[in-house]
């Protein structure tokens, strides 16, 4: 059974970090790509970052390059993402989601039960 | 304003069907990429309902079915039942923006 597991939210103030984790299991972590994808309150999905099997290849939502870095440790089955810079619209529930294959382009085909993030000015 | 565009809410009396529109661009869904659909029921996470444009996941019901032509696609719930009442997302990927993108979710309210 597939598992994804998101750890590491919780409430900040603005321009500080957090660091949020996503372990996995139930799948050879490191042939397939993964996502973070948030939801605000009351809002839709937004994706946020991906990154390949490989971990060869990030790509970032406009508003979050320079500030999130996604990385992962295929030898832990684990996936991350590193937040700087806080702003409060950065308020949202954060979910990791694996994809249906090695690339970023595939779809989003297990979800973790996400982990709040909380900013406040 | 998200990529795709889909319609706020849509409602149906048990029994009856309902259709979701996801409306894309040239850089997306009509770049040919895949358009797959993902249900989240109050309080949930997402769950994927719907991948490659028409294939059902594991467990997901028949009565869920899903097309894509040129630049749009749309999913189909057809004998609508109460546990349908969600919102659903349709996901794609697109070239300018080198990322996945969503639409910005349709209600079903099942009256």
């Amino acid at each position: 059974e597939v598992q994804l597991w998101e750890s590491g939210g919780g409430l900040v103030q603005t321009g500080e970090s957090l660091r949020l984790s996503c372990e996995v299991s139930g799948f050879t972590f490191r042939s397939f790509a993964m996502s973070w994808v948030r939801q605000a309150p009351g809002k839709g999905l937004e994706w946020v970052s991906s990154i390949s099997g490989s971990g060869g290849t990030t790509n970032y939502a406009e508003s979050m390059k320079g500030r999130f870095t996604i990385s992962r440790d295929n030898s832990k089955n684990t996936l991350y993402l590193q937040m700087n810079s806080l702003r409060a619209e950065d308020t949202a529930v954060y979910y990791c989601a694996s994809q249906g294959g090695s690339g970023t382009f595939h779809e989003m085909d297990h979800w973790g039960q996400g982990t709040q993030v909380s900013v406040s000015s | 304003q998200s990529v795709l565009t889909q319609p706020p809410s849509v409602s149906g009396a048990p029994g009856q069907s309902v259709t979701i529109s996801c409306t894309g661009s040239n850089s997306n869904i009509g770049a040919a990429y895949d358009v797959h659909w993902h249900q989240q029921l109050p309080g949930k996470a997402p769950k994927l309902l719907i991948y490659t444009n028409s294939n059902r996941a594991s467990g997901v019901p028949d009565r869920f079915s899903a097309s894509k032509s040129g630049t749009s696609a749309s999913l189909v719930i057809t004998g609508l039942q109460a546990e349908d009442e969600a919102d659903y997302y349709c996901q794609s990927y697109d070239d300018s923006l080198s990322g996945s993108v969503f639409g910005g979710g349709t209600k079903v309210t099942v009256l």
